[in-house]
């Protein structure tokens, strides 16, 4: 199993769709959960961490299942402009570097 | 505050060249990652240092491939006899404090910086 795993997609919606992403980690013990935002060629960017109550940013929203070890992230109203990549990444206890997911493609259309 | 700062940002090598890659973290910060992104993959973790200090480099390939973050200066990571294969993009990142340090996630977020695309001829 690998240690961050998501759907790379793409996810093709319209303009003020809502859109979900799921992403599941293997290592129980970990402590820090992120979401980060690539665009194309670009330098990731941190969107938002993921605290175990949930939280939430404007139009955006993550969940954290220690249970079931995954991590959501939620995107109300979509904008052209959140067209990106979307990428998971865990950071394990005891460790001291993030580990990425692959990401999820997000394309947003008018 | 300028953020994270590498260059070159393209970088073009033959085969069997040297390569170096130059980081310089945010303002303040003393800890320093690099990162791997090969052609539809994920980042992965390559090094972690601090000021003359390596303190995690369970992602470097065993050959080839060395880091250093001096007291004076910018972080470098130096590919040695580059092949087809280190064709990438290098992510640089740096933080404030080391991961795990602080009761909140906030303390640990890495800035990225713009990356240094490397083509190996």
């Amino acid at each position: 199993r690998k240690e961050v795993e998501q759907d790379p997609g793409p996810f093709n919606v319209p303009e003020g769709a809502t859109v979900a992403f799921n992403c599941t980690y293997s290592n129980s013990a970990s402590q820090s959960f992120f979401w980060y935002r690539q665009d194309c060629r670009k330098e990731p960017k941190l969107l938002m961490s993921v605290y175990s109550s949930g939280n939430e940013d404007g139009r955006f929203t993550a969940q954290l299942n220690r249970a079931s070890q995954y991590i959501s992230l939620l995107i109300r109203d979509s904008k052209l402009s959140d067209s990106a990549t979307y990428l998971c990444v865990v950071l394990p206890s005891g460790y001291s570097t993030l580990t990425f997911g692959k990401g999820t493609m997000l394309l947003v259309s008018p | 505050n300028a953020g994270v700062m590498q260059n070159p940002r393209h970088l073009v090598r033959r085969r069997g060249q040297e390569a170096r890659l130059r980081c310089s973290p945010m303002k303040g910060h003393s800890h320093v990652y690099w990162y791997r992104q090969l052609p539809e993959e994920g980042l992965k973790f390559m090094v972690y240092l601090q000021k003359e200090n390596i303190i995690d480099e369970s992602g470097m390939p065993k050959e080839r491939f060395s880091a250093e973050f001096p007291k004076e200066g910018p972080s470098i990571l130096r590919i040695q006899q580059v092949v087809r294969g280190d064709s990438a993009a290098y992510f640089c990142a740096s933080s404030h404090r080391s991961p795990g340090q602080g009761s909140a996630p906030i303390y640990n977020e890495q800035f990225f910086g713009p990356g240094t695309r490397l083509t190996v001829l």
